[in-house]
């Protein structure tokens, strides 16, 4: 099984620290994906990326940024933290053309405190 | 861009009780369709996926979705639900060609509650 793994499950940060969150999978996909899920909003794409070292903006990409330098890795930086950062998010992977849809990780809660 | 719908934000069924969640996109051309869920506590796992043919889809644990063009609809349907099926679903929708990145728009989510 693909297993999308994401290295906190729970993450409390004080506004304006620089915040990373990281997210590794096992199967060689190309594409990678960060979601914010709020309640009522459903799942909104931040960033994704189709390479290393590739990255394209989501829906709502202010405030945070990205780094692919390694295939199996895709990390979520918050700049400067902010309380209306506070969410569950998620990191995703697919193959091309993703037939199969994507891989979720379990989350990371972030409250900003 | 196209957007997702889902018109239902919380559901109640007892057990046994058939169930219907709605999802409309916005999109005219070819789409494929996807519905996840999310067991309380768990990641996102799909359910079932629909790219051409048979616009009844059948997928695992008893679902079933019906793609219906004219509608722009891809409802999800379990005749009779079990309370384990509680759990938060979502409709997305993947616009091909292949875009970079084969991104999915995601519907707000539908959550189901099923009592005992």
């Amino acid at each position: 099984d693909v297993k999308v793994t994401q290295s906190s499950r729970y993450l409390v940060k004080r506004t304006g620290e620089k915040v990373f969150l990281e997210c590794v999978q096992d199967m060689d996909h190309e594409n990678m994906f960060w979601y914010r899920q709020d309640p009522g909003l459903g799942l909104r794409l931040i960033y994704f990326s189709y390479d290393v070292k590739m990255k394209e903006k989501g829906d709502i990409p202010e405030g945070y940024s990205v780094s692919r330098e390694k295939k199996e890795r895709f990390s979520l930086i918050l700049e400067s933290a902010s309380t209306n950062q506070t969410s569950m998010y998620l990191c995703a992977s697919s193959l091309t053309p993703g037939v199969r849809g994507y891989t979720f990780g379990s989350g990371t809660r972030l409250t900003v405190v | 861009a196209q957007s997702v719908s889902q018109h239902n934000h919380h559901v109640i069924l007892s057990e046994a009780a058939s169930l219907e969640l709605g999802c409309n996109y916005s999109y005219g051309g070819t789409v494929n369709l996807f519905w996840y869920v999310q067991y309380p506590g768990q990641h996102l796992q799909l359910l079932l996926k629909y790219f051409s043919g048979d616009p009844l889809v059948k997928g695992i644990k008893g679902f079933e979705a019906e793609f219906i063009k004219s509608k722009f609809s891809f409802n999800l349907r379990k005749p009779s639900v079990q309370w384990s099926d509680t759990a938060e679903y979502f409709c997305a929708v993947r616009v091909p060609p292949n875009n970079a990145g084969n991104m999915l728009t995601f519907g707000g989510g539908t959550r189901l509650m099923v009592k005992p």
